[in-house]
Order: structure tokens, then sequence, then C-alpha cells
């Protein structure tokens, strides 16, 4: 069956510091892989969307990876901030009707 | 532009009881989600509809929850009788039809319902 993975611990970070974050899936072959930001009691917020035929994308301080050799996106921030605690949800994609799967998430905390 | 409404914001009701959830997606989007979120955990699709058809209802528990979309605007979700394992936020997504902005795959997110089963 389909299994995607992220990070199961919680990350803490330094302000400052590049915050990377790790989605593996399995059983599945998305045609474009989305990333959500989460804060508590509010719905996901997309940020950033990278294609299968697309190795890397970049926007303002973040910047995704997609290898679908090894199954895997990586999402980096760089220069974290406080305000940038929350939870991080990747979001394979498939192709024609576009079924949207999420991950577990992982809880960024970014200490002052 | 307004953004995805959803209604109730919270819901406490016994076990064996119904309950019903409301979503208004932003006007003109033609595809529209129904997500599950127990604490903790990622949003875990329930059913999507395309305009007023359903393209993907395979993780809806089809005994007790039931979901409708009329007209391909606002949708219900339904629970009925509900269990104590269904306490969870409800998430109403939407998006754009694929054919007008191609793969950009952006979902658009409410707020949720929050529903406590005791």
């Amino acid at each position: 069956s389909q299994k995607i993975e992220q990070n199961s611990e919680a990350l803490n970070i330094q302000e400052g510091k590049t915050a990377t974050l790790t989605c593996n899936y399995t059983n599945y072959s998305p045609a474009y892989l989305q990333w959500y930001r989460q804060d508590p009691g509010r719905g996901p917020v997309f940020l950033l969307l990278i294609r299968e035929n697309e190795k890397e994308k970049r926007k303002e301080r973040l910047k995704v990876t997609f290898d679908t050799t090894l199954k895997q996106s990586l999402f980096h921030i760089t220069a974290s901030q406080p305000a940038d605690s929350a939870t991080y949800l990747c979001a394979p994609t498939s192709g024609g009707y576009q079924k949207v799967t999420f991950g577990t998430g992982t809880k960024l905390q970014v200490i002052p | 532009e307004a953004g995805v409404a959803q209604s109730p914001r919270y819901k406490i009701i016994e076990k064996r009881q119904s309950v019903a959830f409301w979503c208004n997606p932003i006007s003109g989007h033609a595809t529209l989600y129904w997500y599950q979120q127990i604490l903790g955990q990622g949003p875990k699709l329930l059913i999507q509809f395309q305009n007023n058809g359903v393209v993907d209802d395979s993780q809806l528990p089809k005994d007790r929850f039931s979901a409708e979309r009329l007209k391909g605007v606002d949708s219900t979700l339904k629970i009925q009788p509900a269990k104590l394992e269904d306490s969870a936020v409800y998430l109403c997504a939407s998006r754009e039809s694929p054919r007008r902005t191609g793969l950009t795959g952006e979902l658009f997110f409410g707020e949720g319902s929050r529903l406590t089963v005791l």
C-alpha cells in the first residue's frame, strides 16, 4: 500500500540555522509534490509545488528538492526564524484527478 | 477573494448520535476535498468531488459516513452514527479545475470543524 513518511520526531533548531525536513514515499509515483504549513487550530496553507521533472524549486527562504529515484523530497528553510515554527506537511499528488495524499507531518520548533 | 467556509467550528456529541458538517468552497473551484485529521496525524482524504461527481471515496467509511455536493458548489459531510474514534478535525479544501490551471495543484483549506465524540 502507499506510504508517506516524514521525520517522525519533532525538529528543534536554533534561529538562523537551516531546517531540513524529509518526505519519503513508497508504492507511489506522484506527478508532483506539494508542501504545506499548518499552524495549531488552522487549516494547512500551501507553500511550494515541485513537478516530477524538476530537481529543485526555490521561493524566498524555502527550497524543495524532489528525487523520484530515491522517492524522496527534502524541504529546506534557510535563516530560520521563530515565526517558522509550525507543522510542515508533504503531499505527493497523482496526475489525472489529482488525488492529494498527505504525510504525517513534521513539527518544527525554531528556538530564539 | 473569500476563502473556504466551514461550519460549525466545534461540535460535541454523544456516541451513536449524528452530525453534519457544511463546506462552501471558493467560488469557481471545481474540485472539493474532505479530509479527516486526527490529533498528531496528517490529514486523511475521505472523499474528493469533481463538480458534483465523486472521483475518490476509497477511504470513506460508507457504513456511517456520507457526503454530497449538490449543484457542484456546497458540500455536506454526515456521520451517523458517530463513534469515539471519529473525534477529529474535518477539513474541507477546494481547488480550481485542472484544465484551467494545469498542474498548479494548490489546495485552499477551510479552518476545519472540530468534532468531539463522548
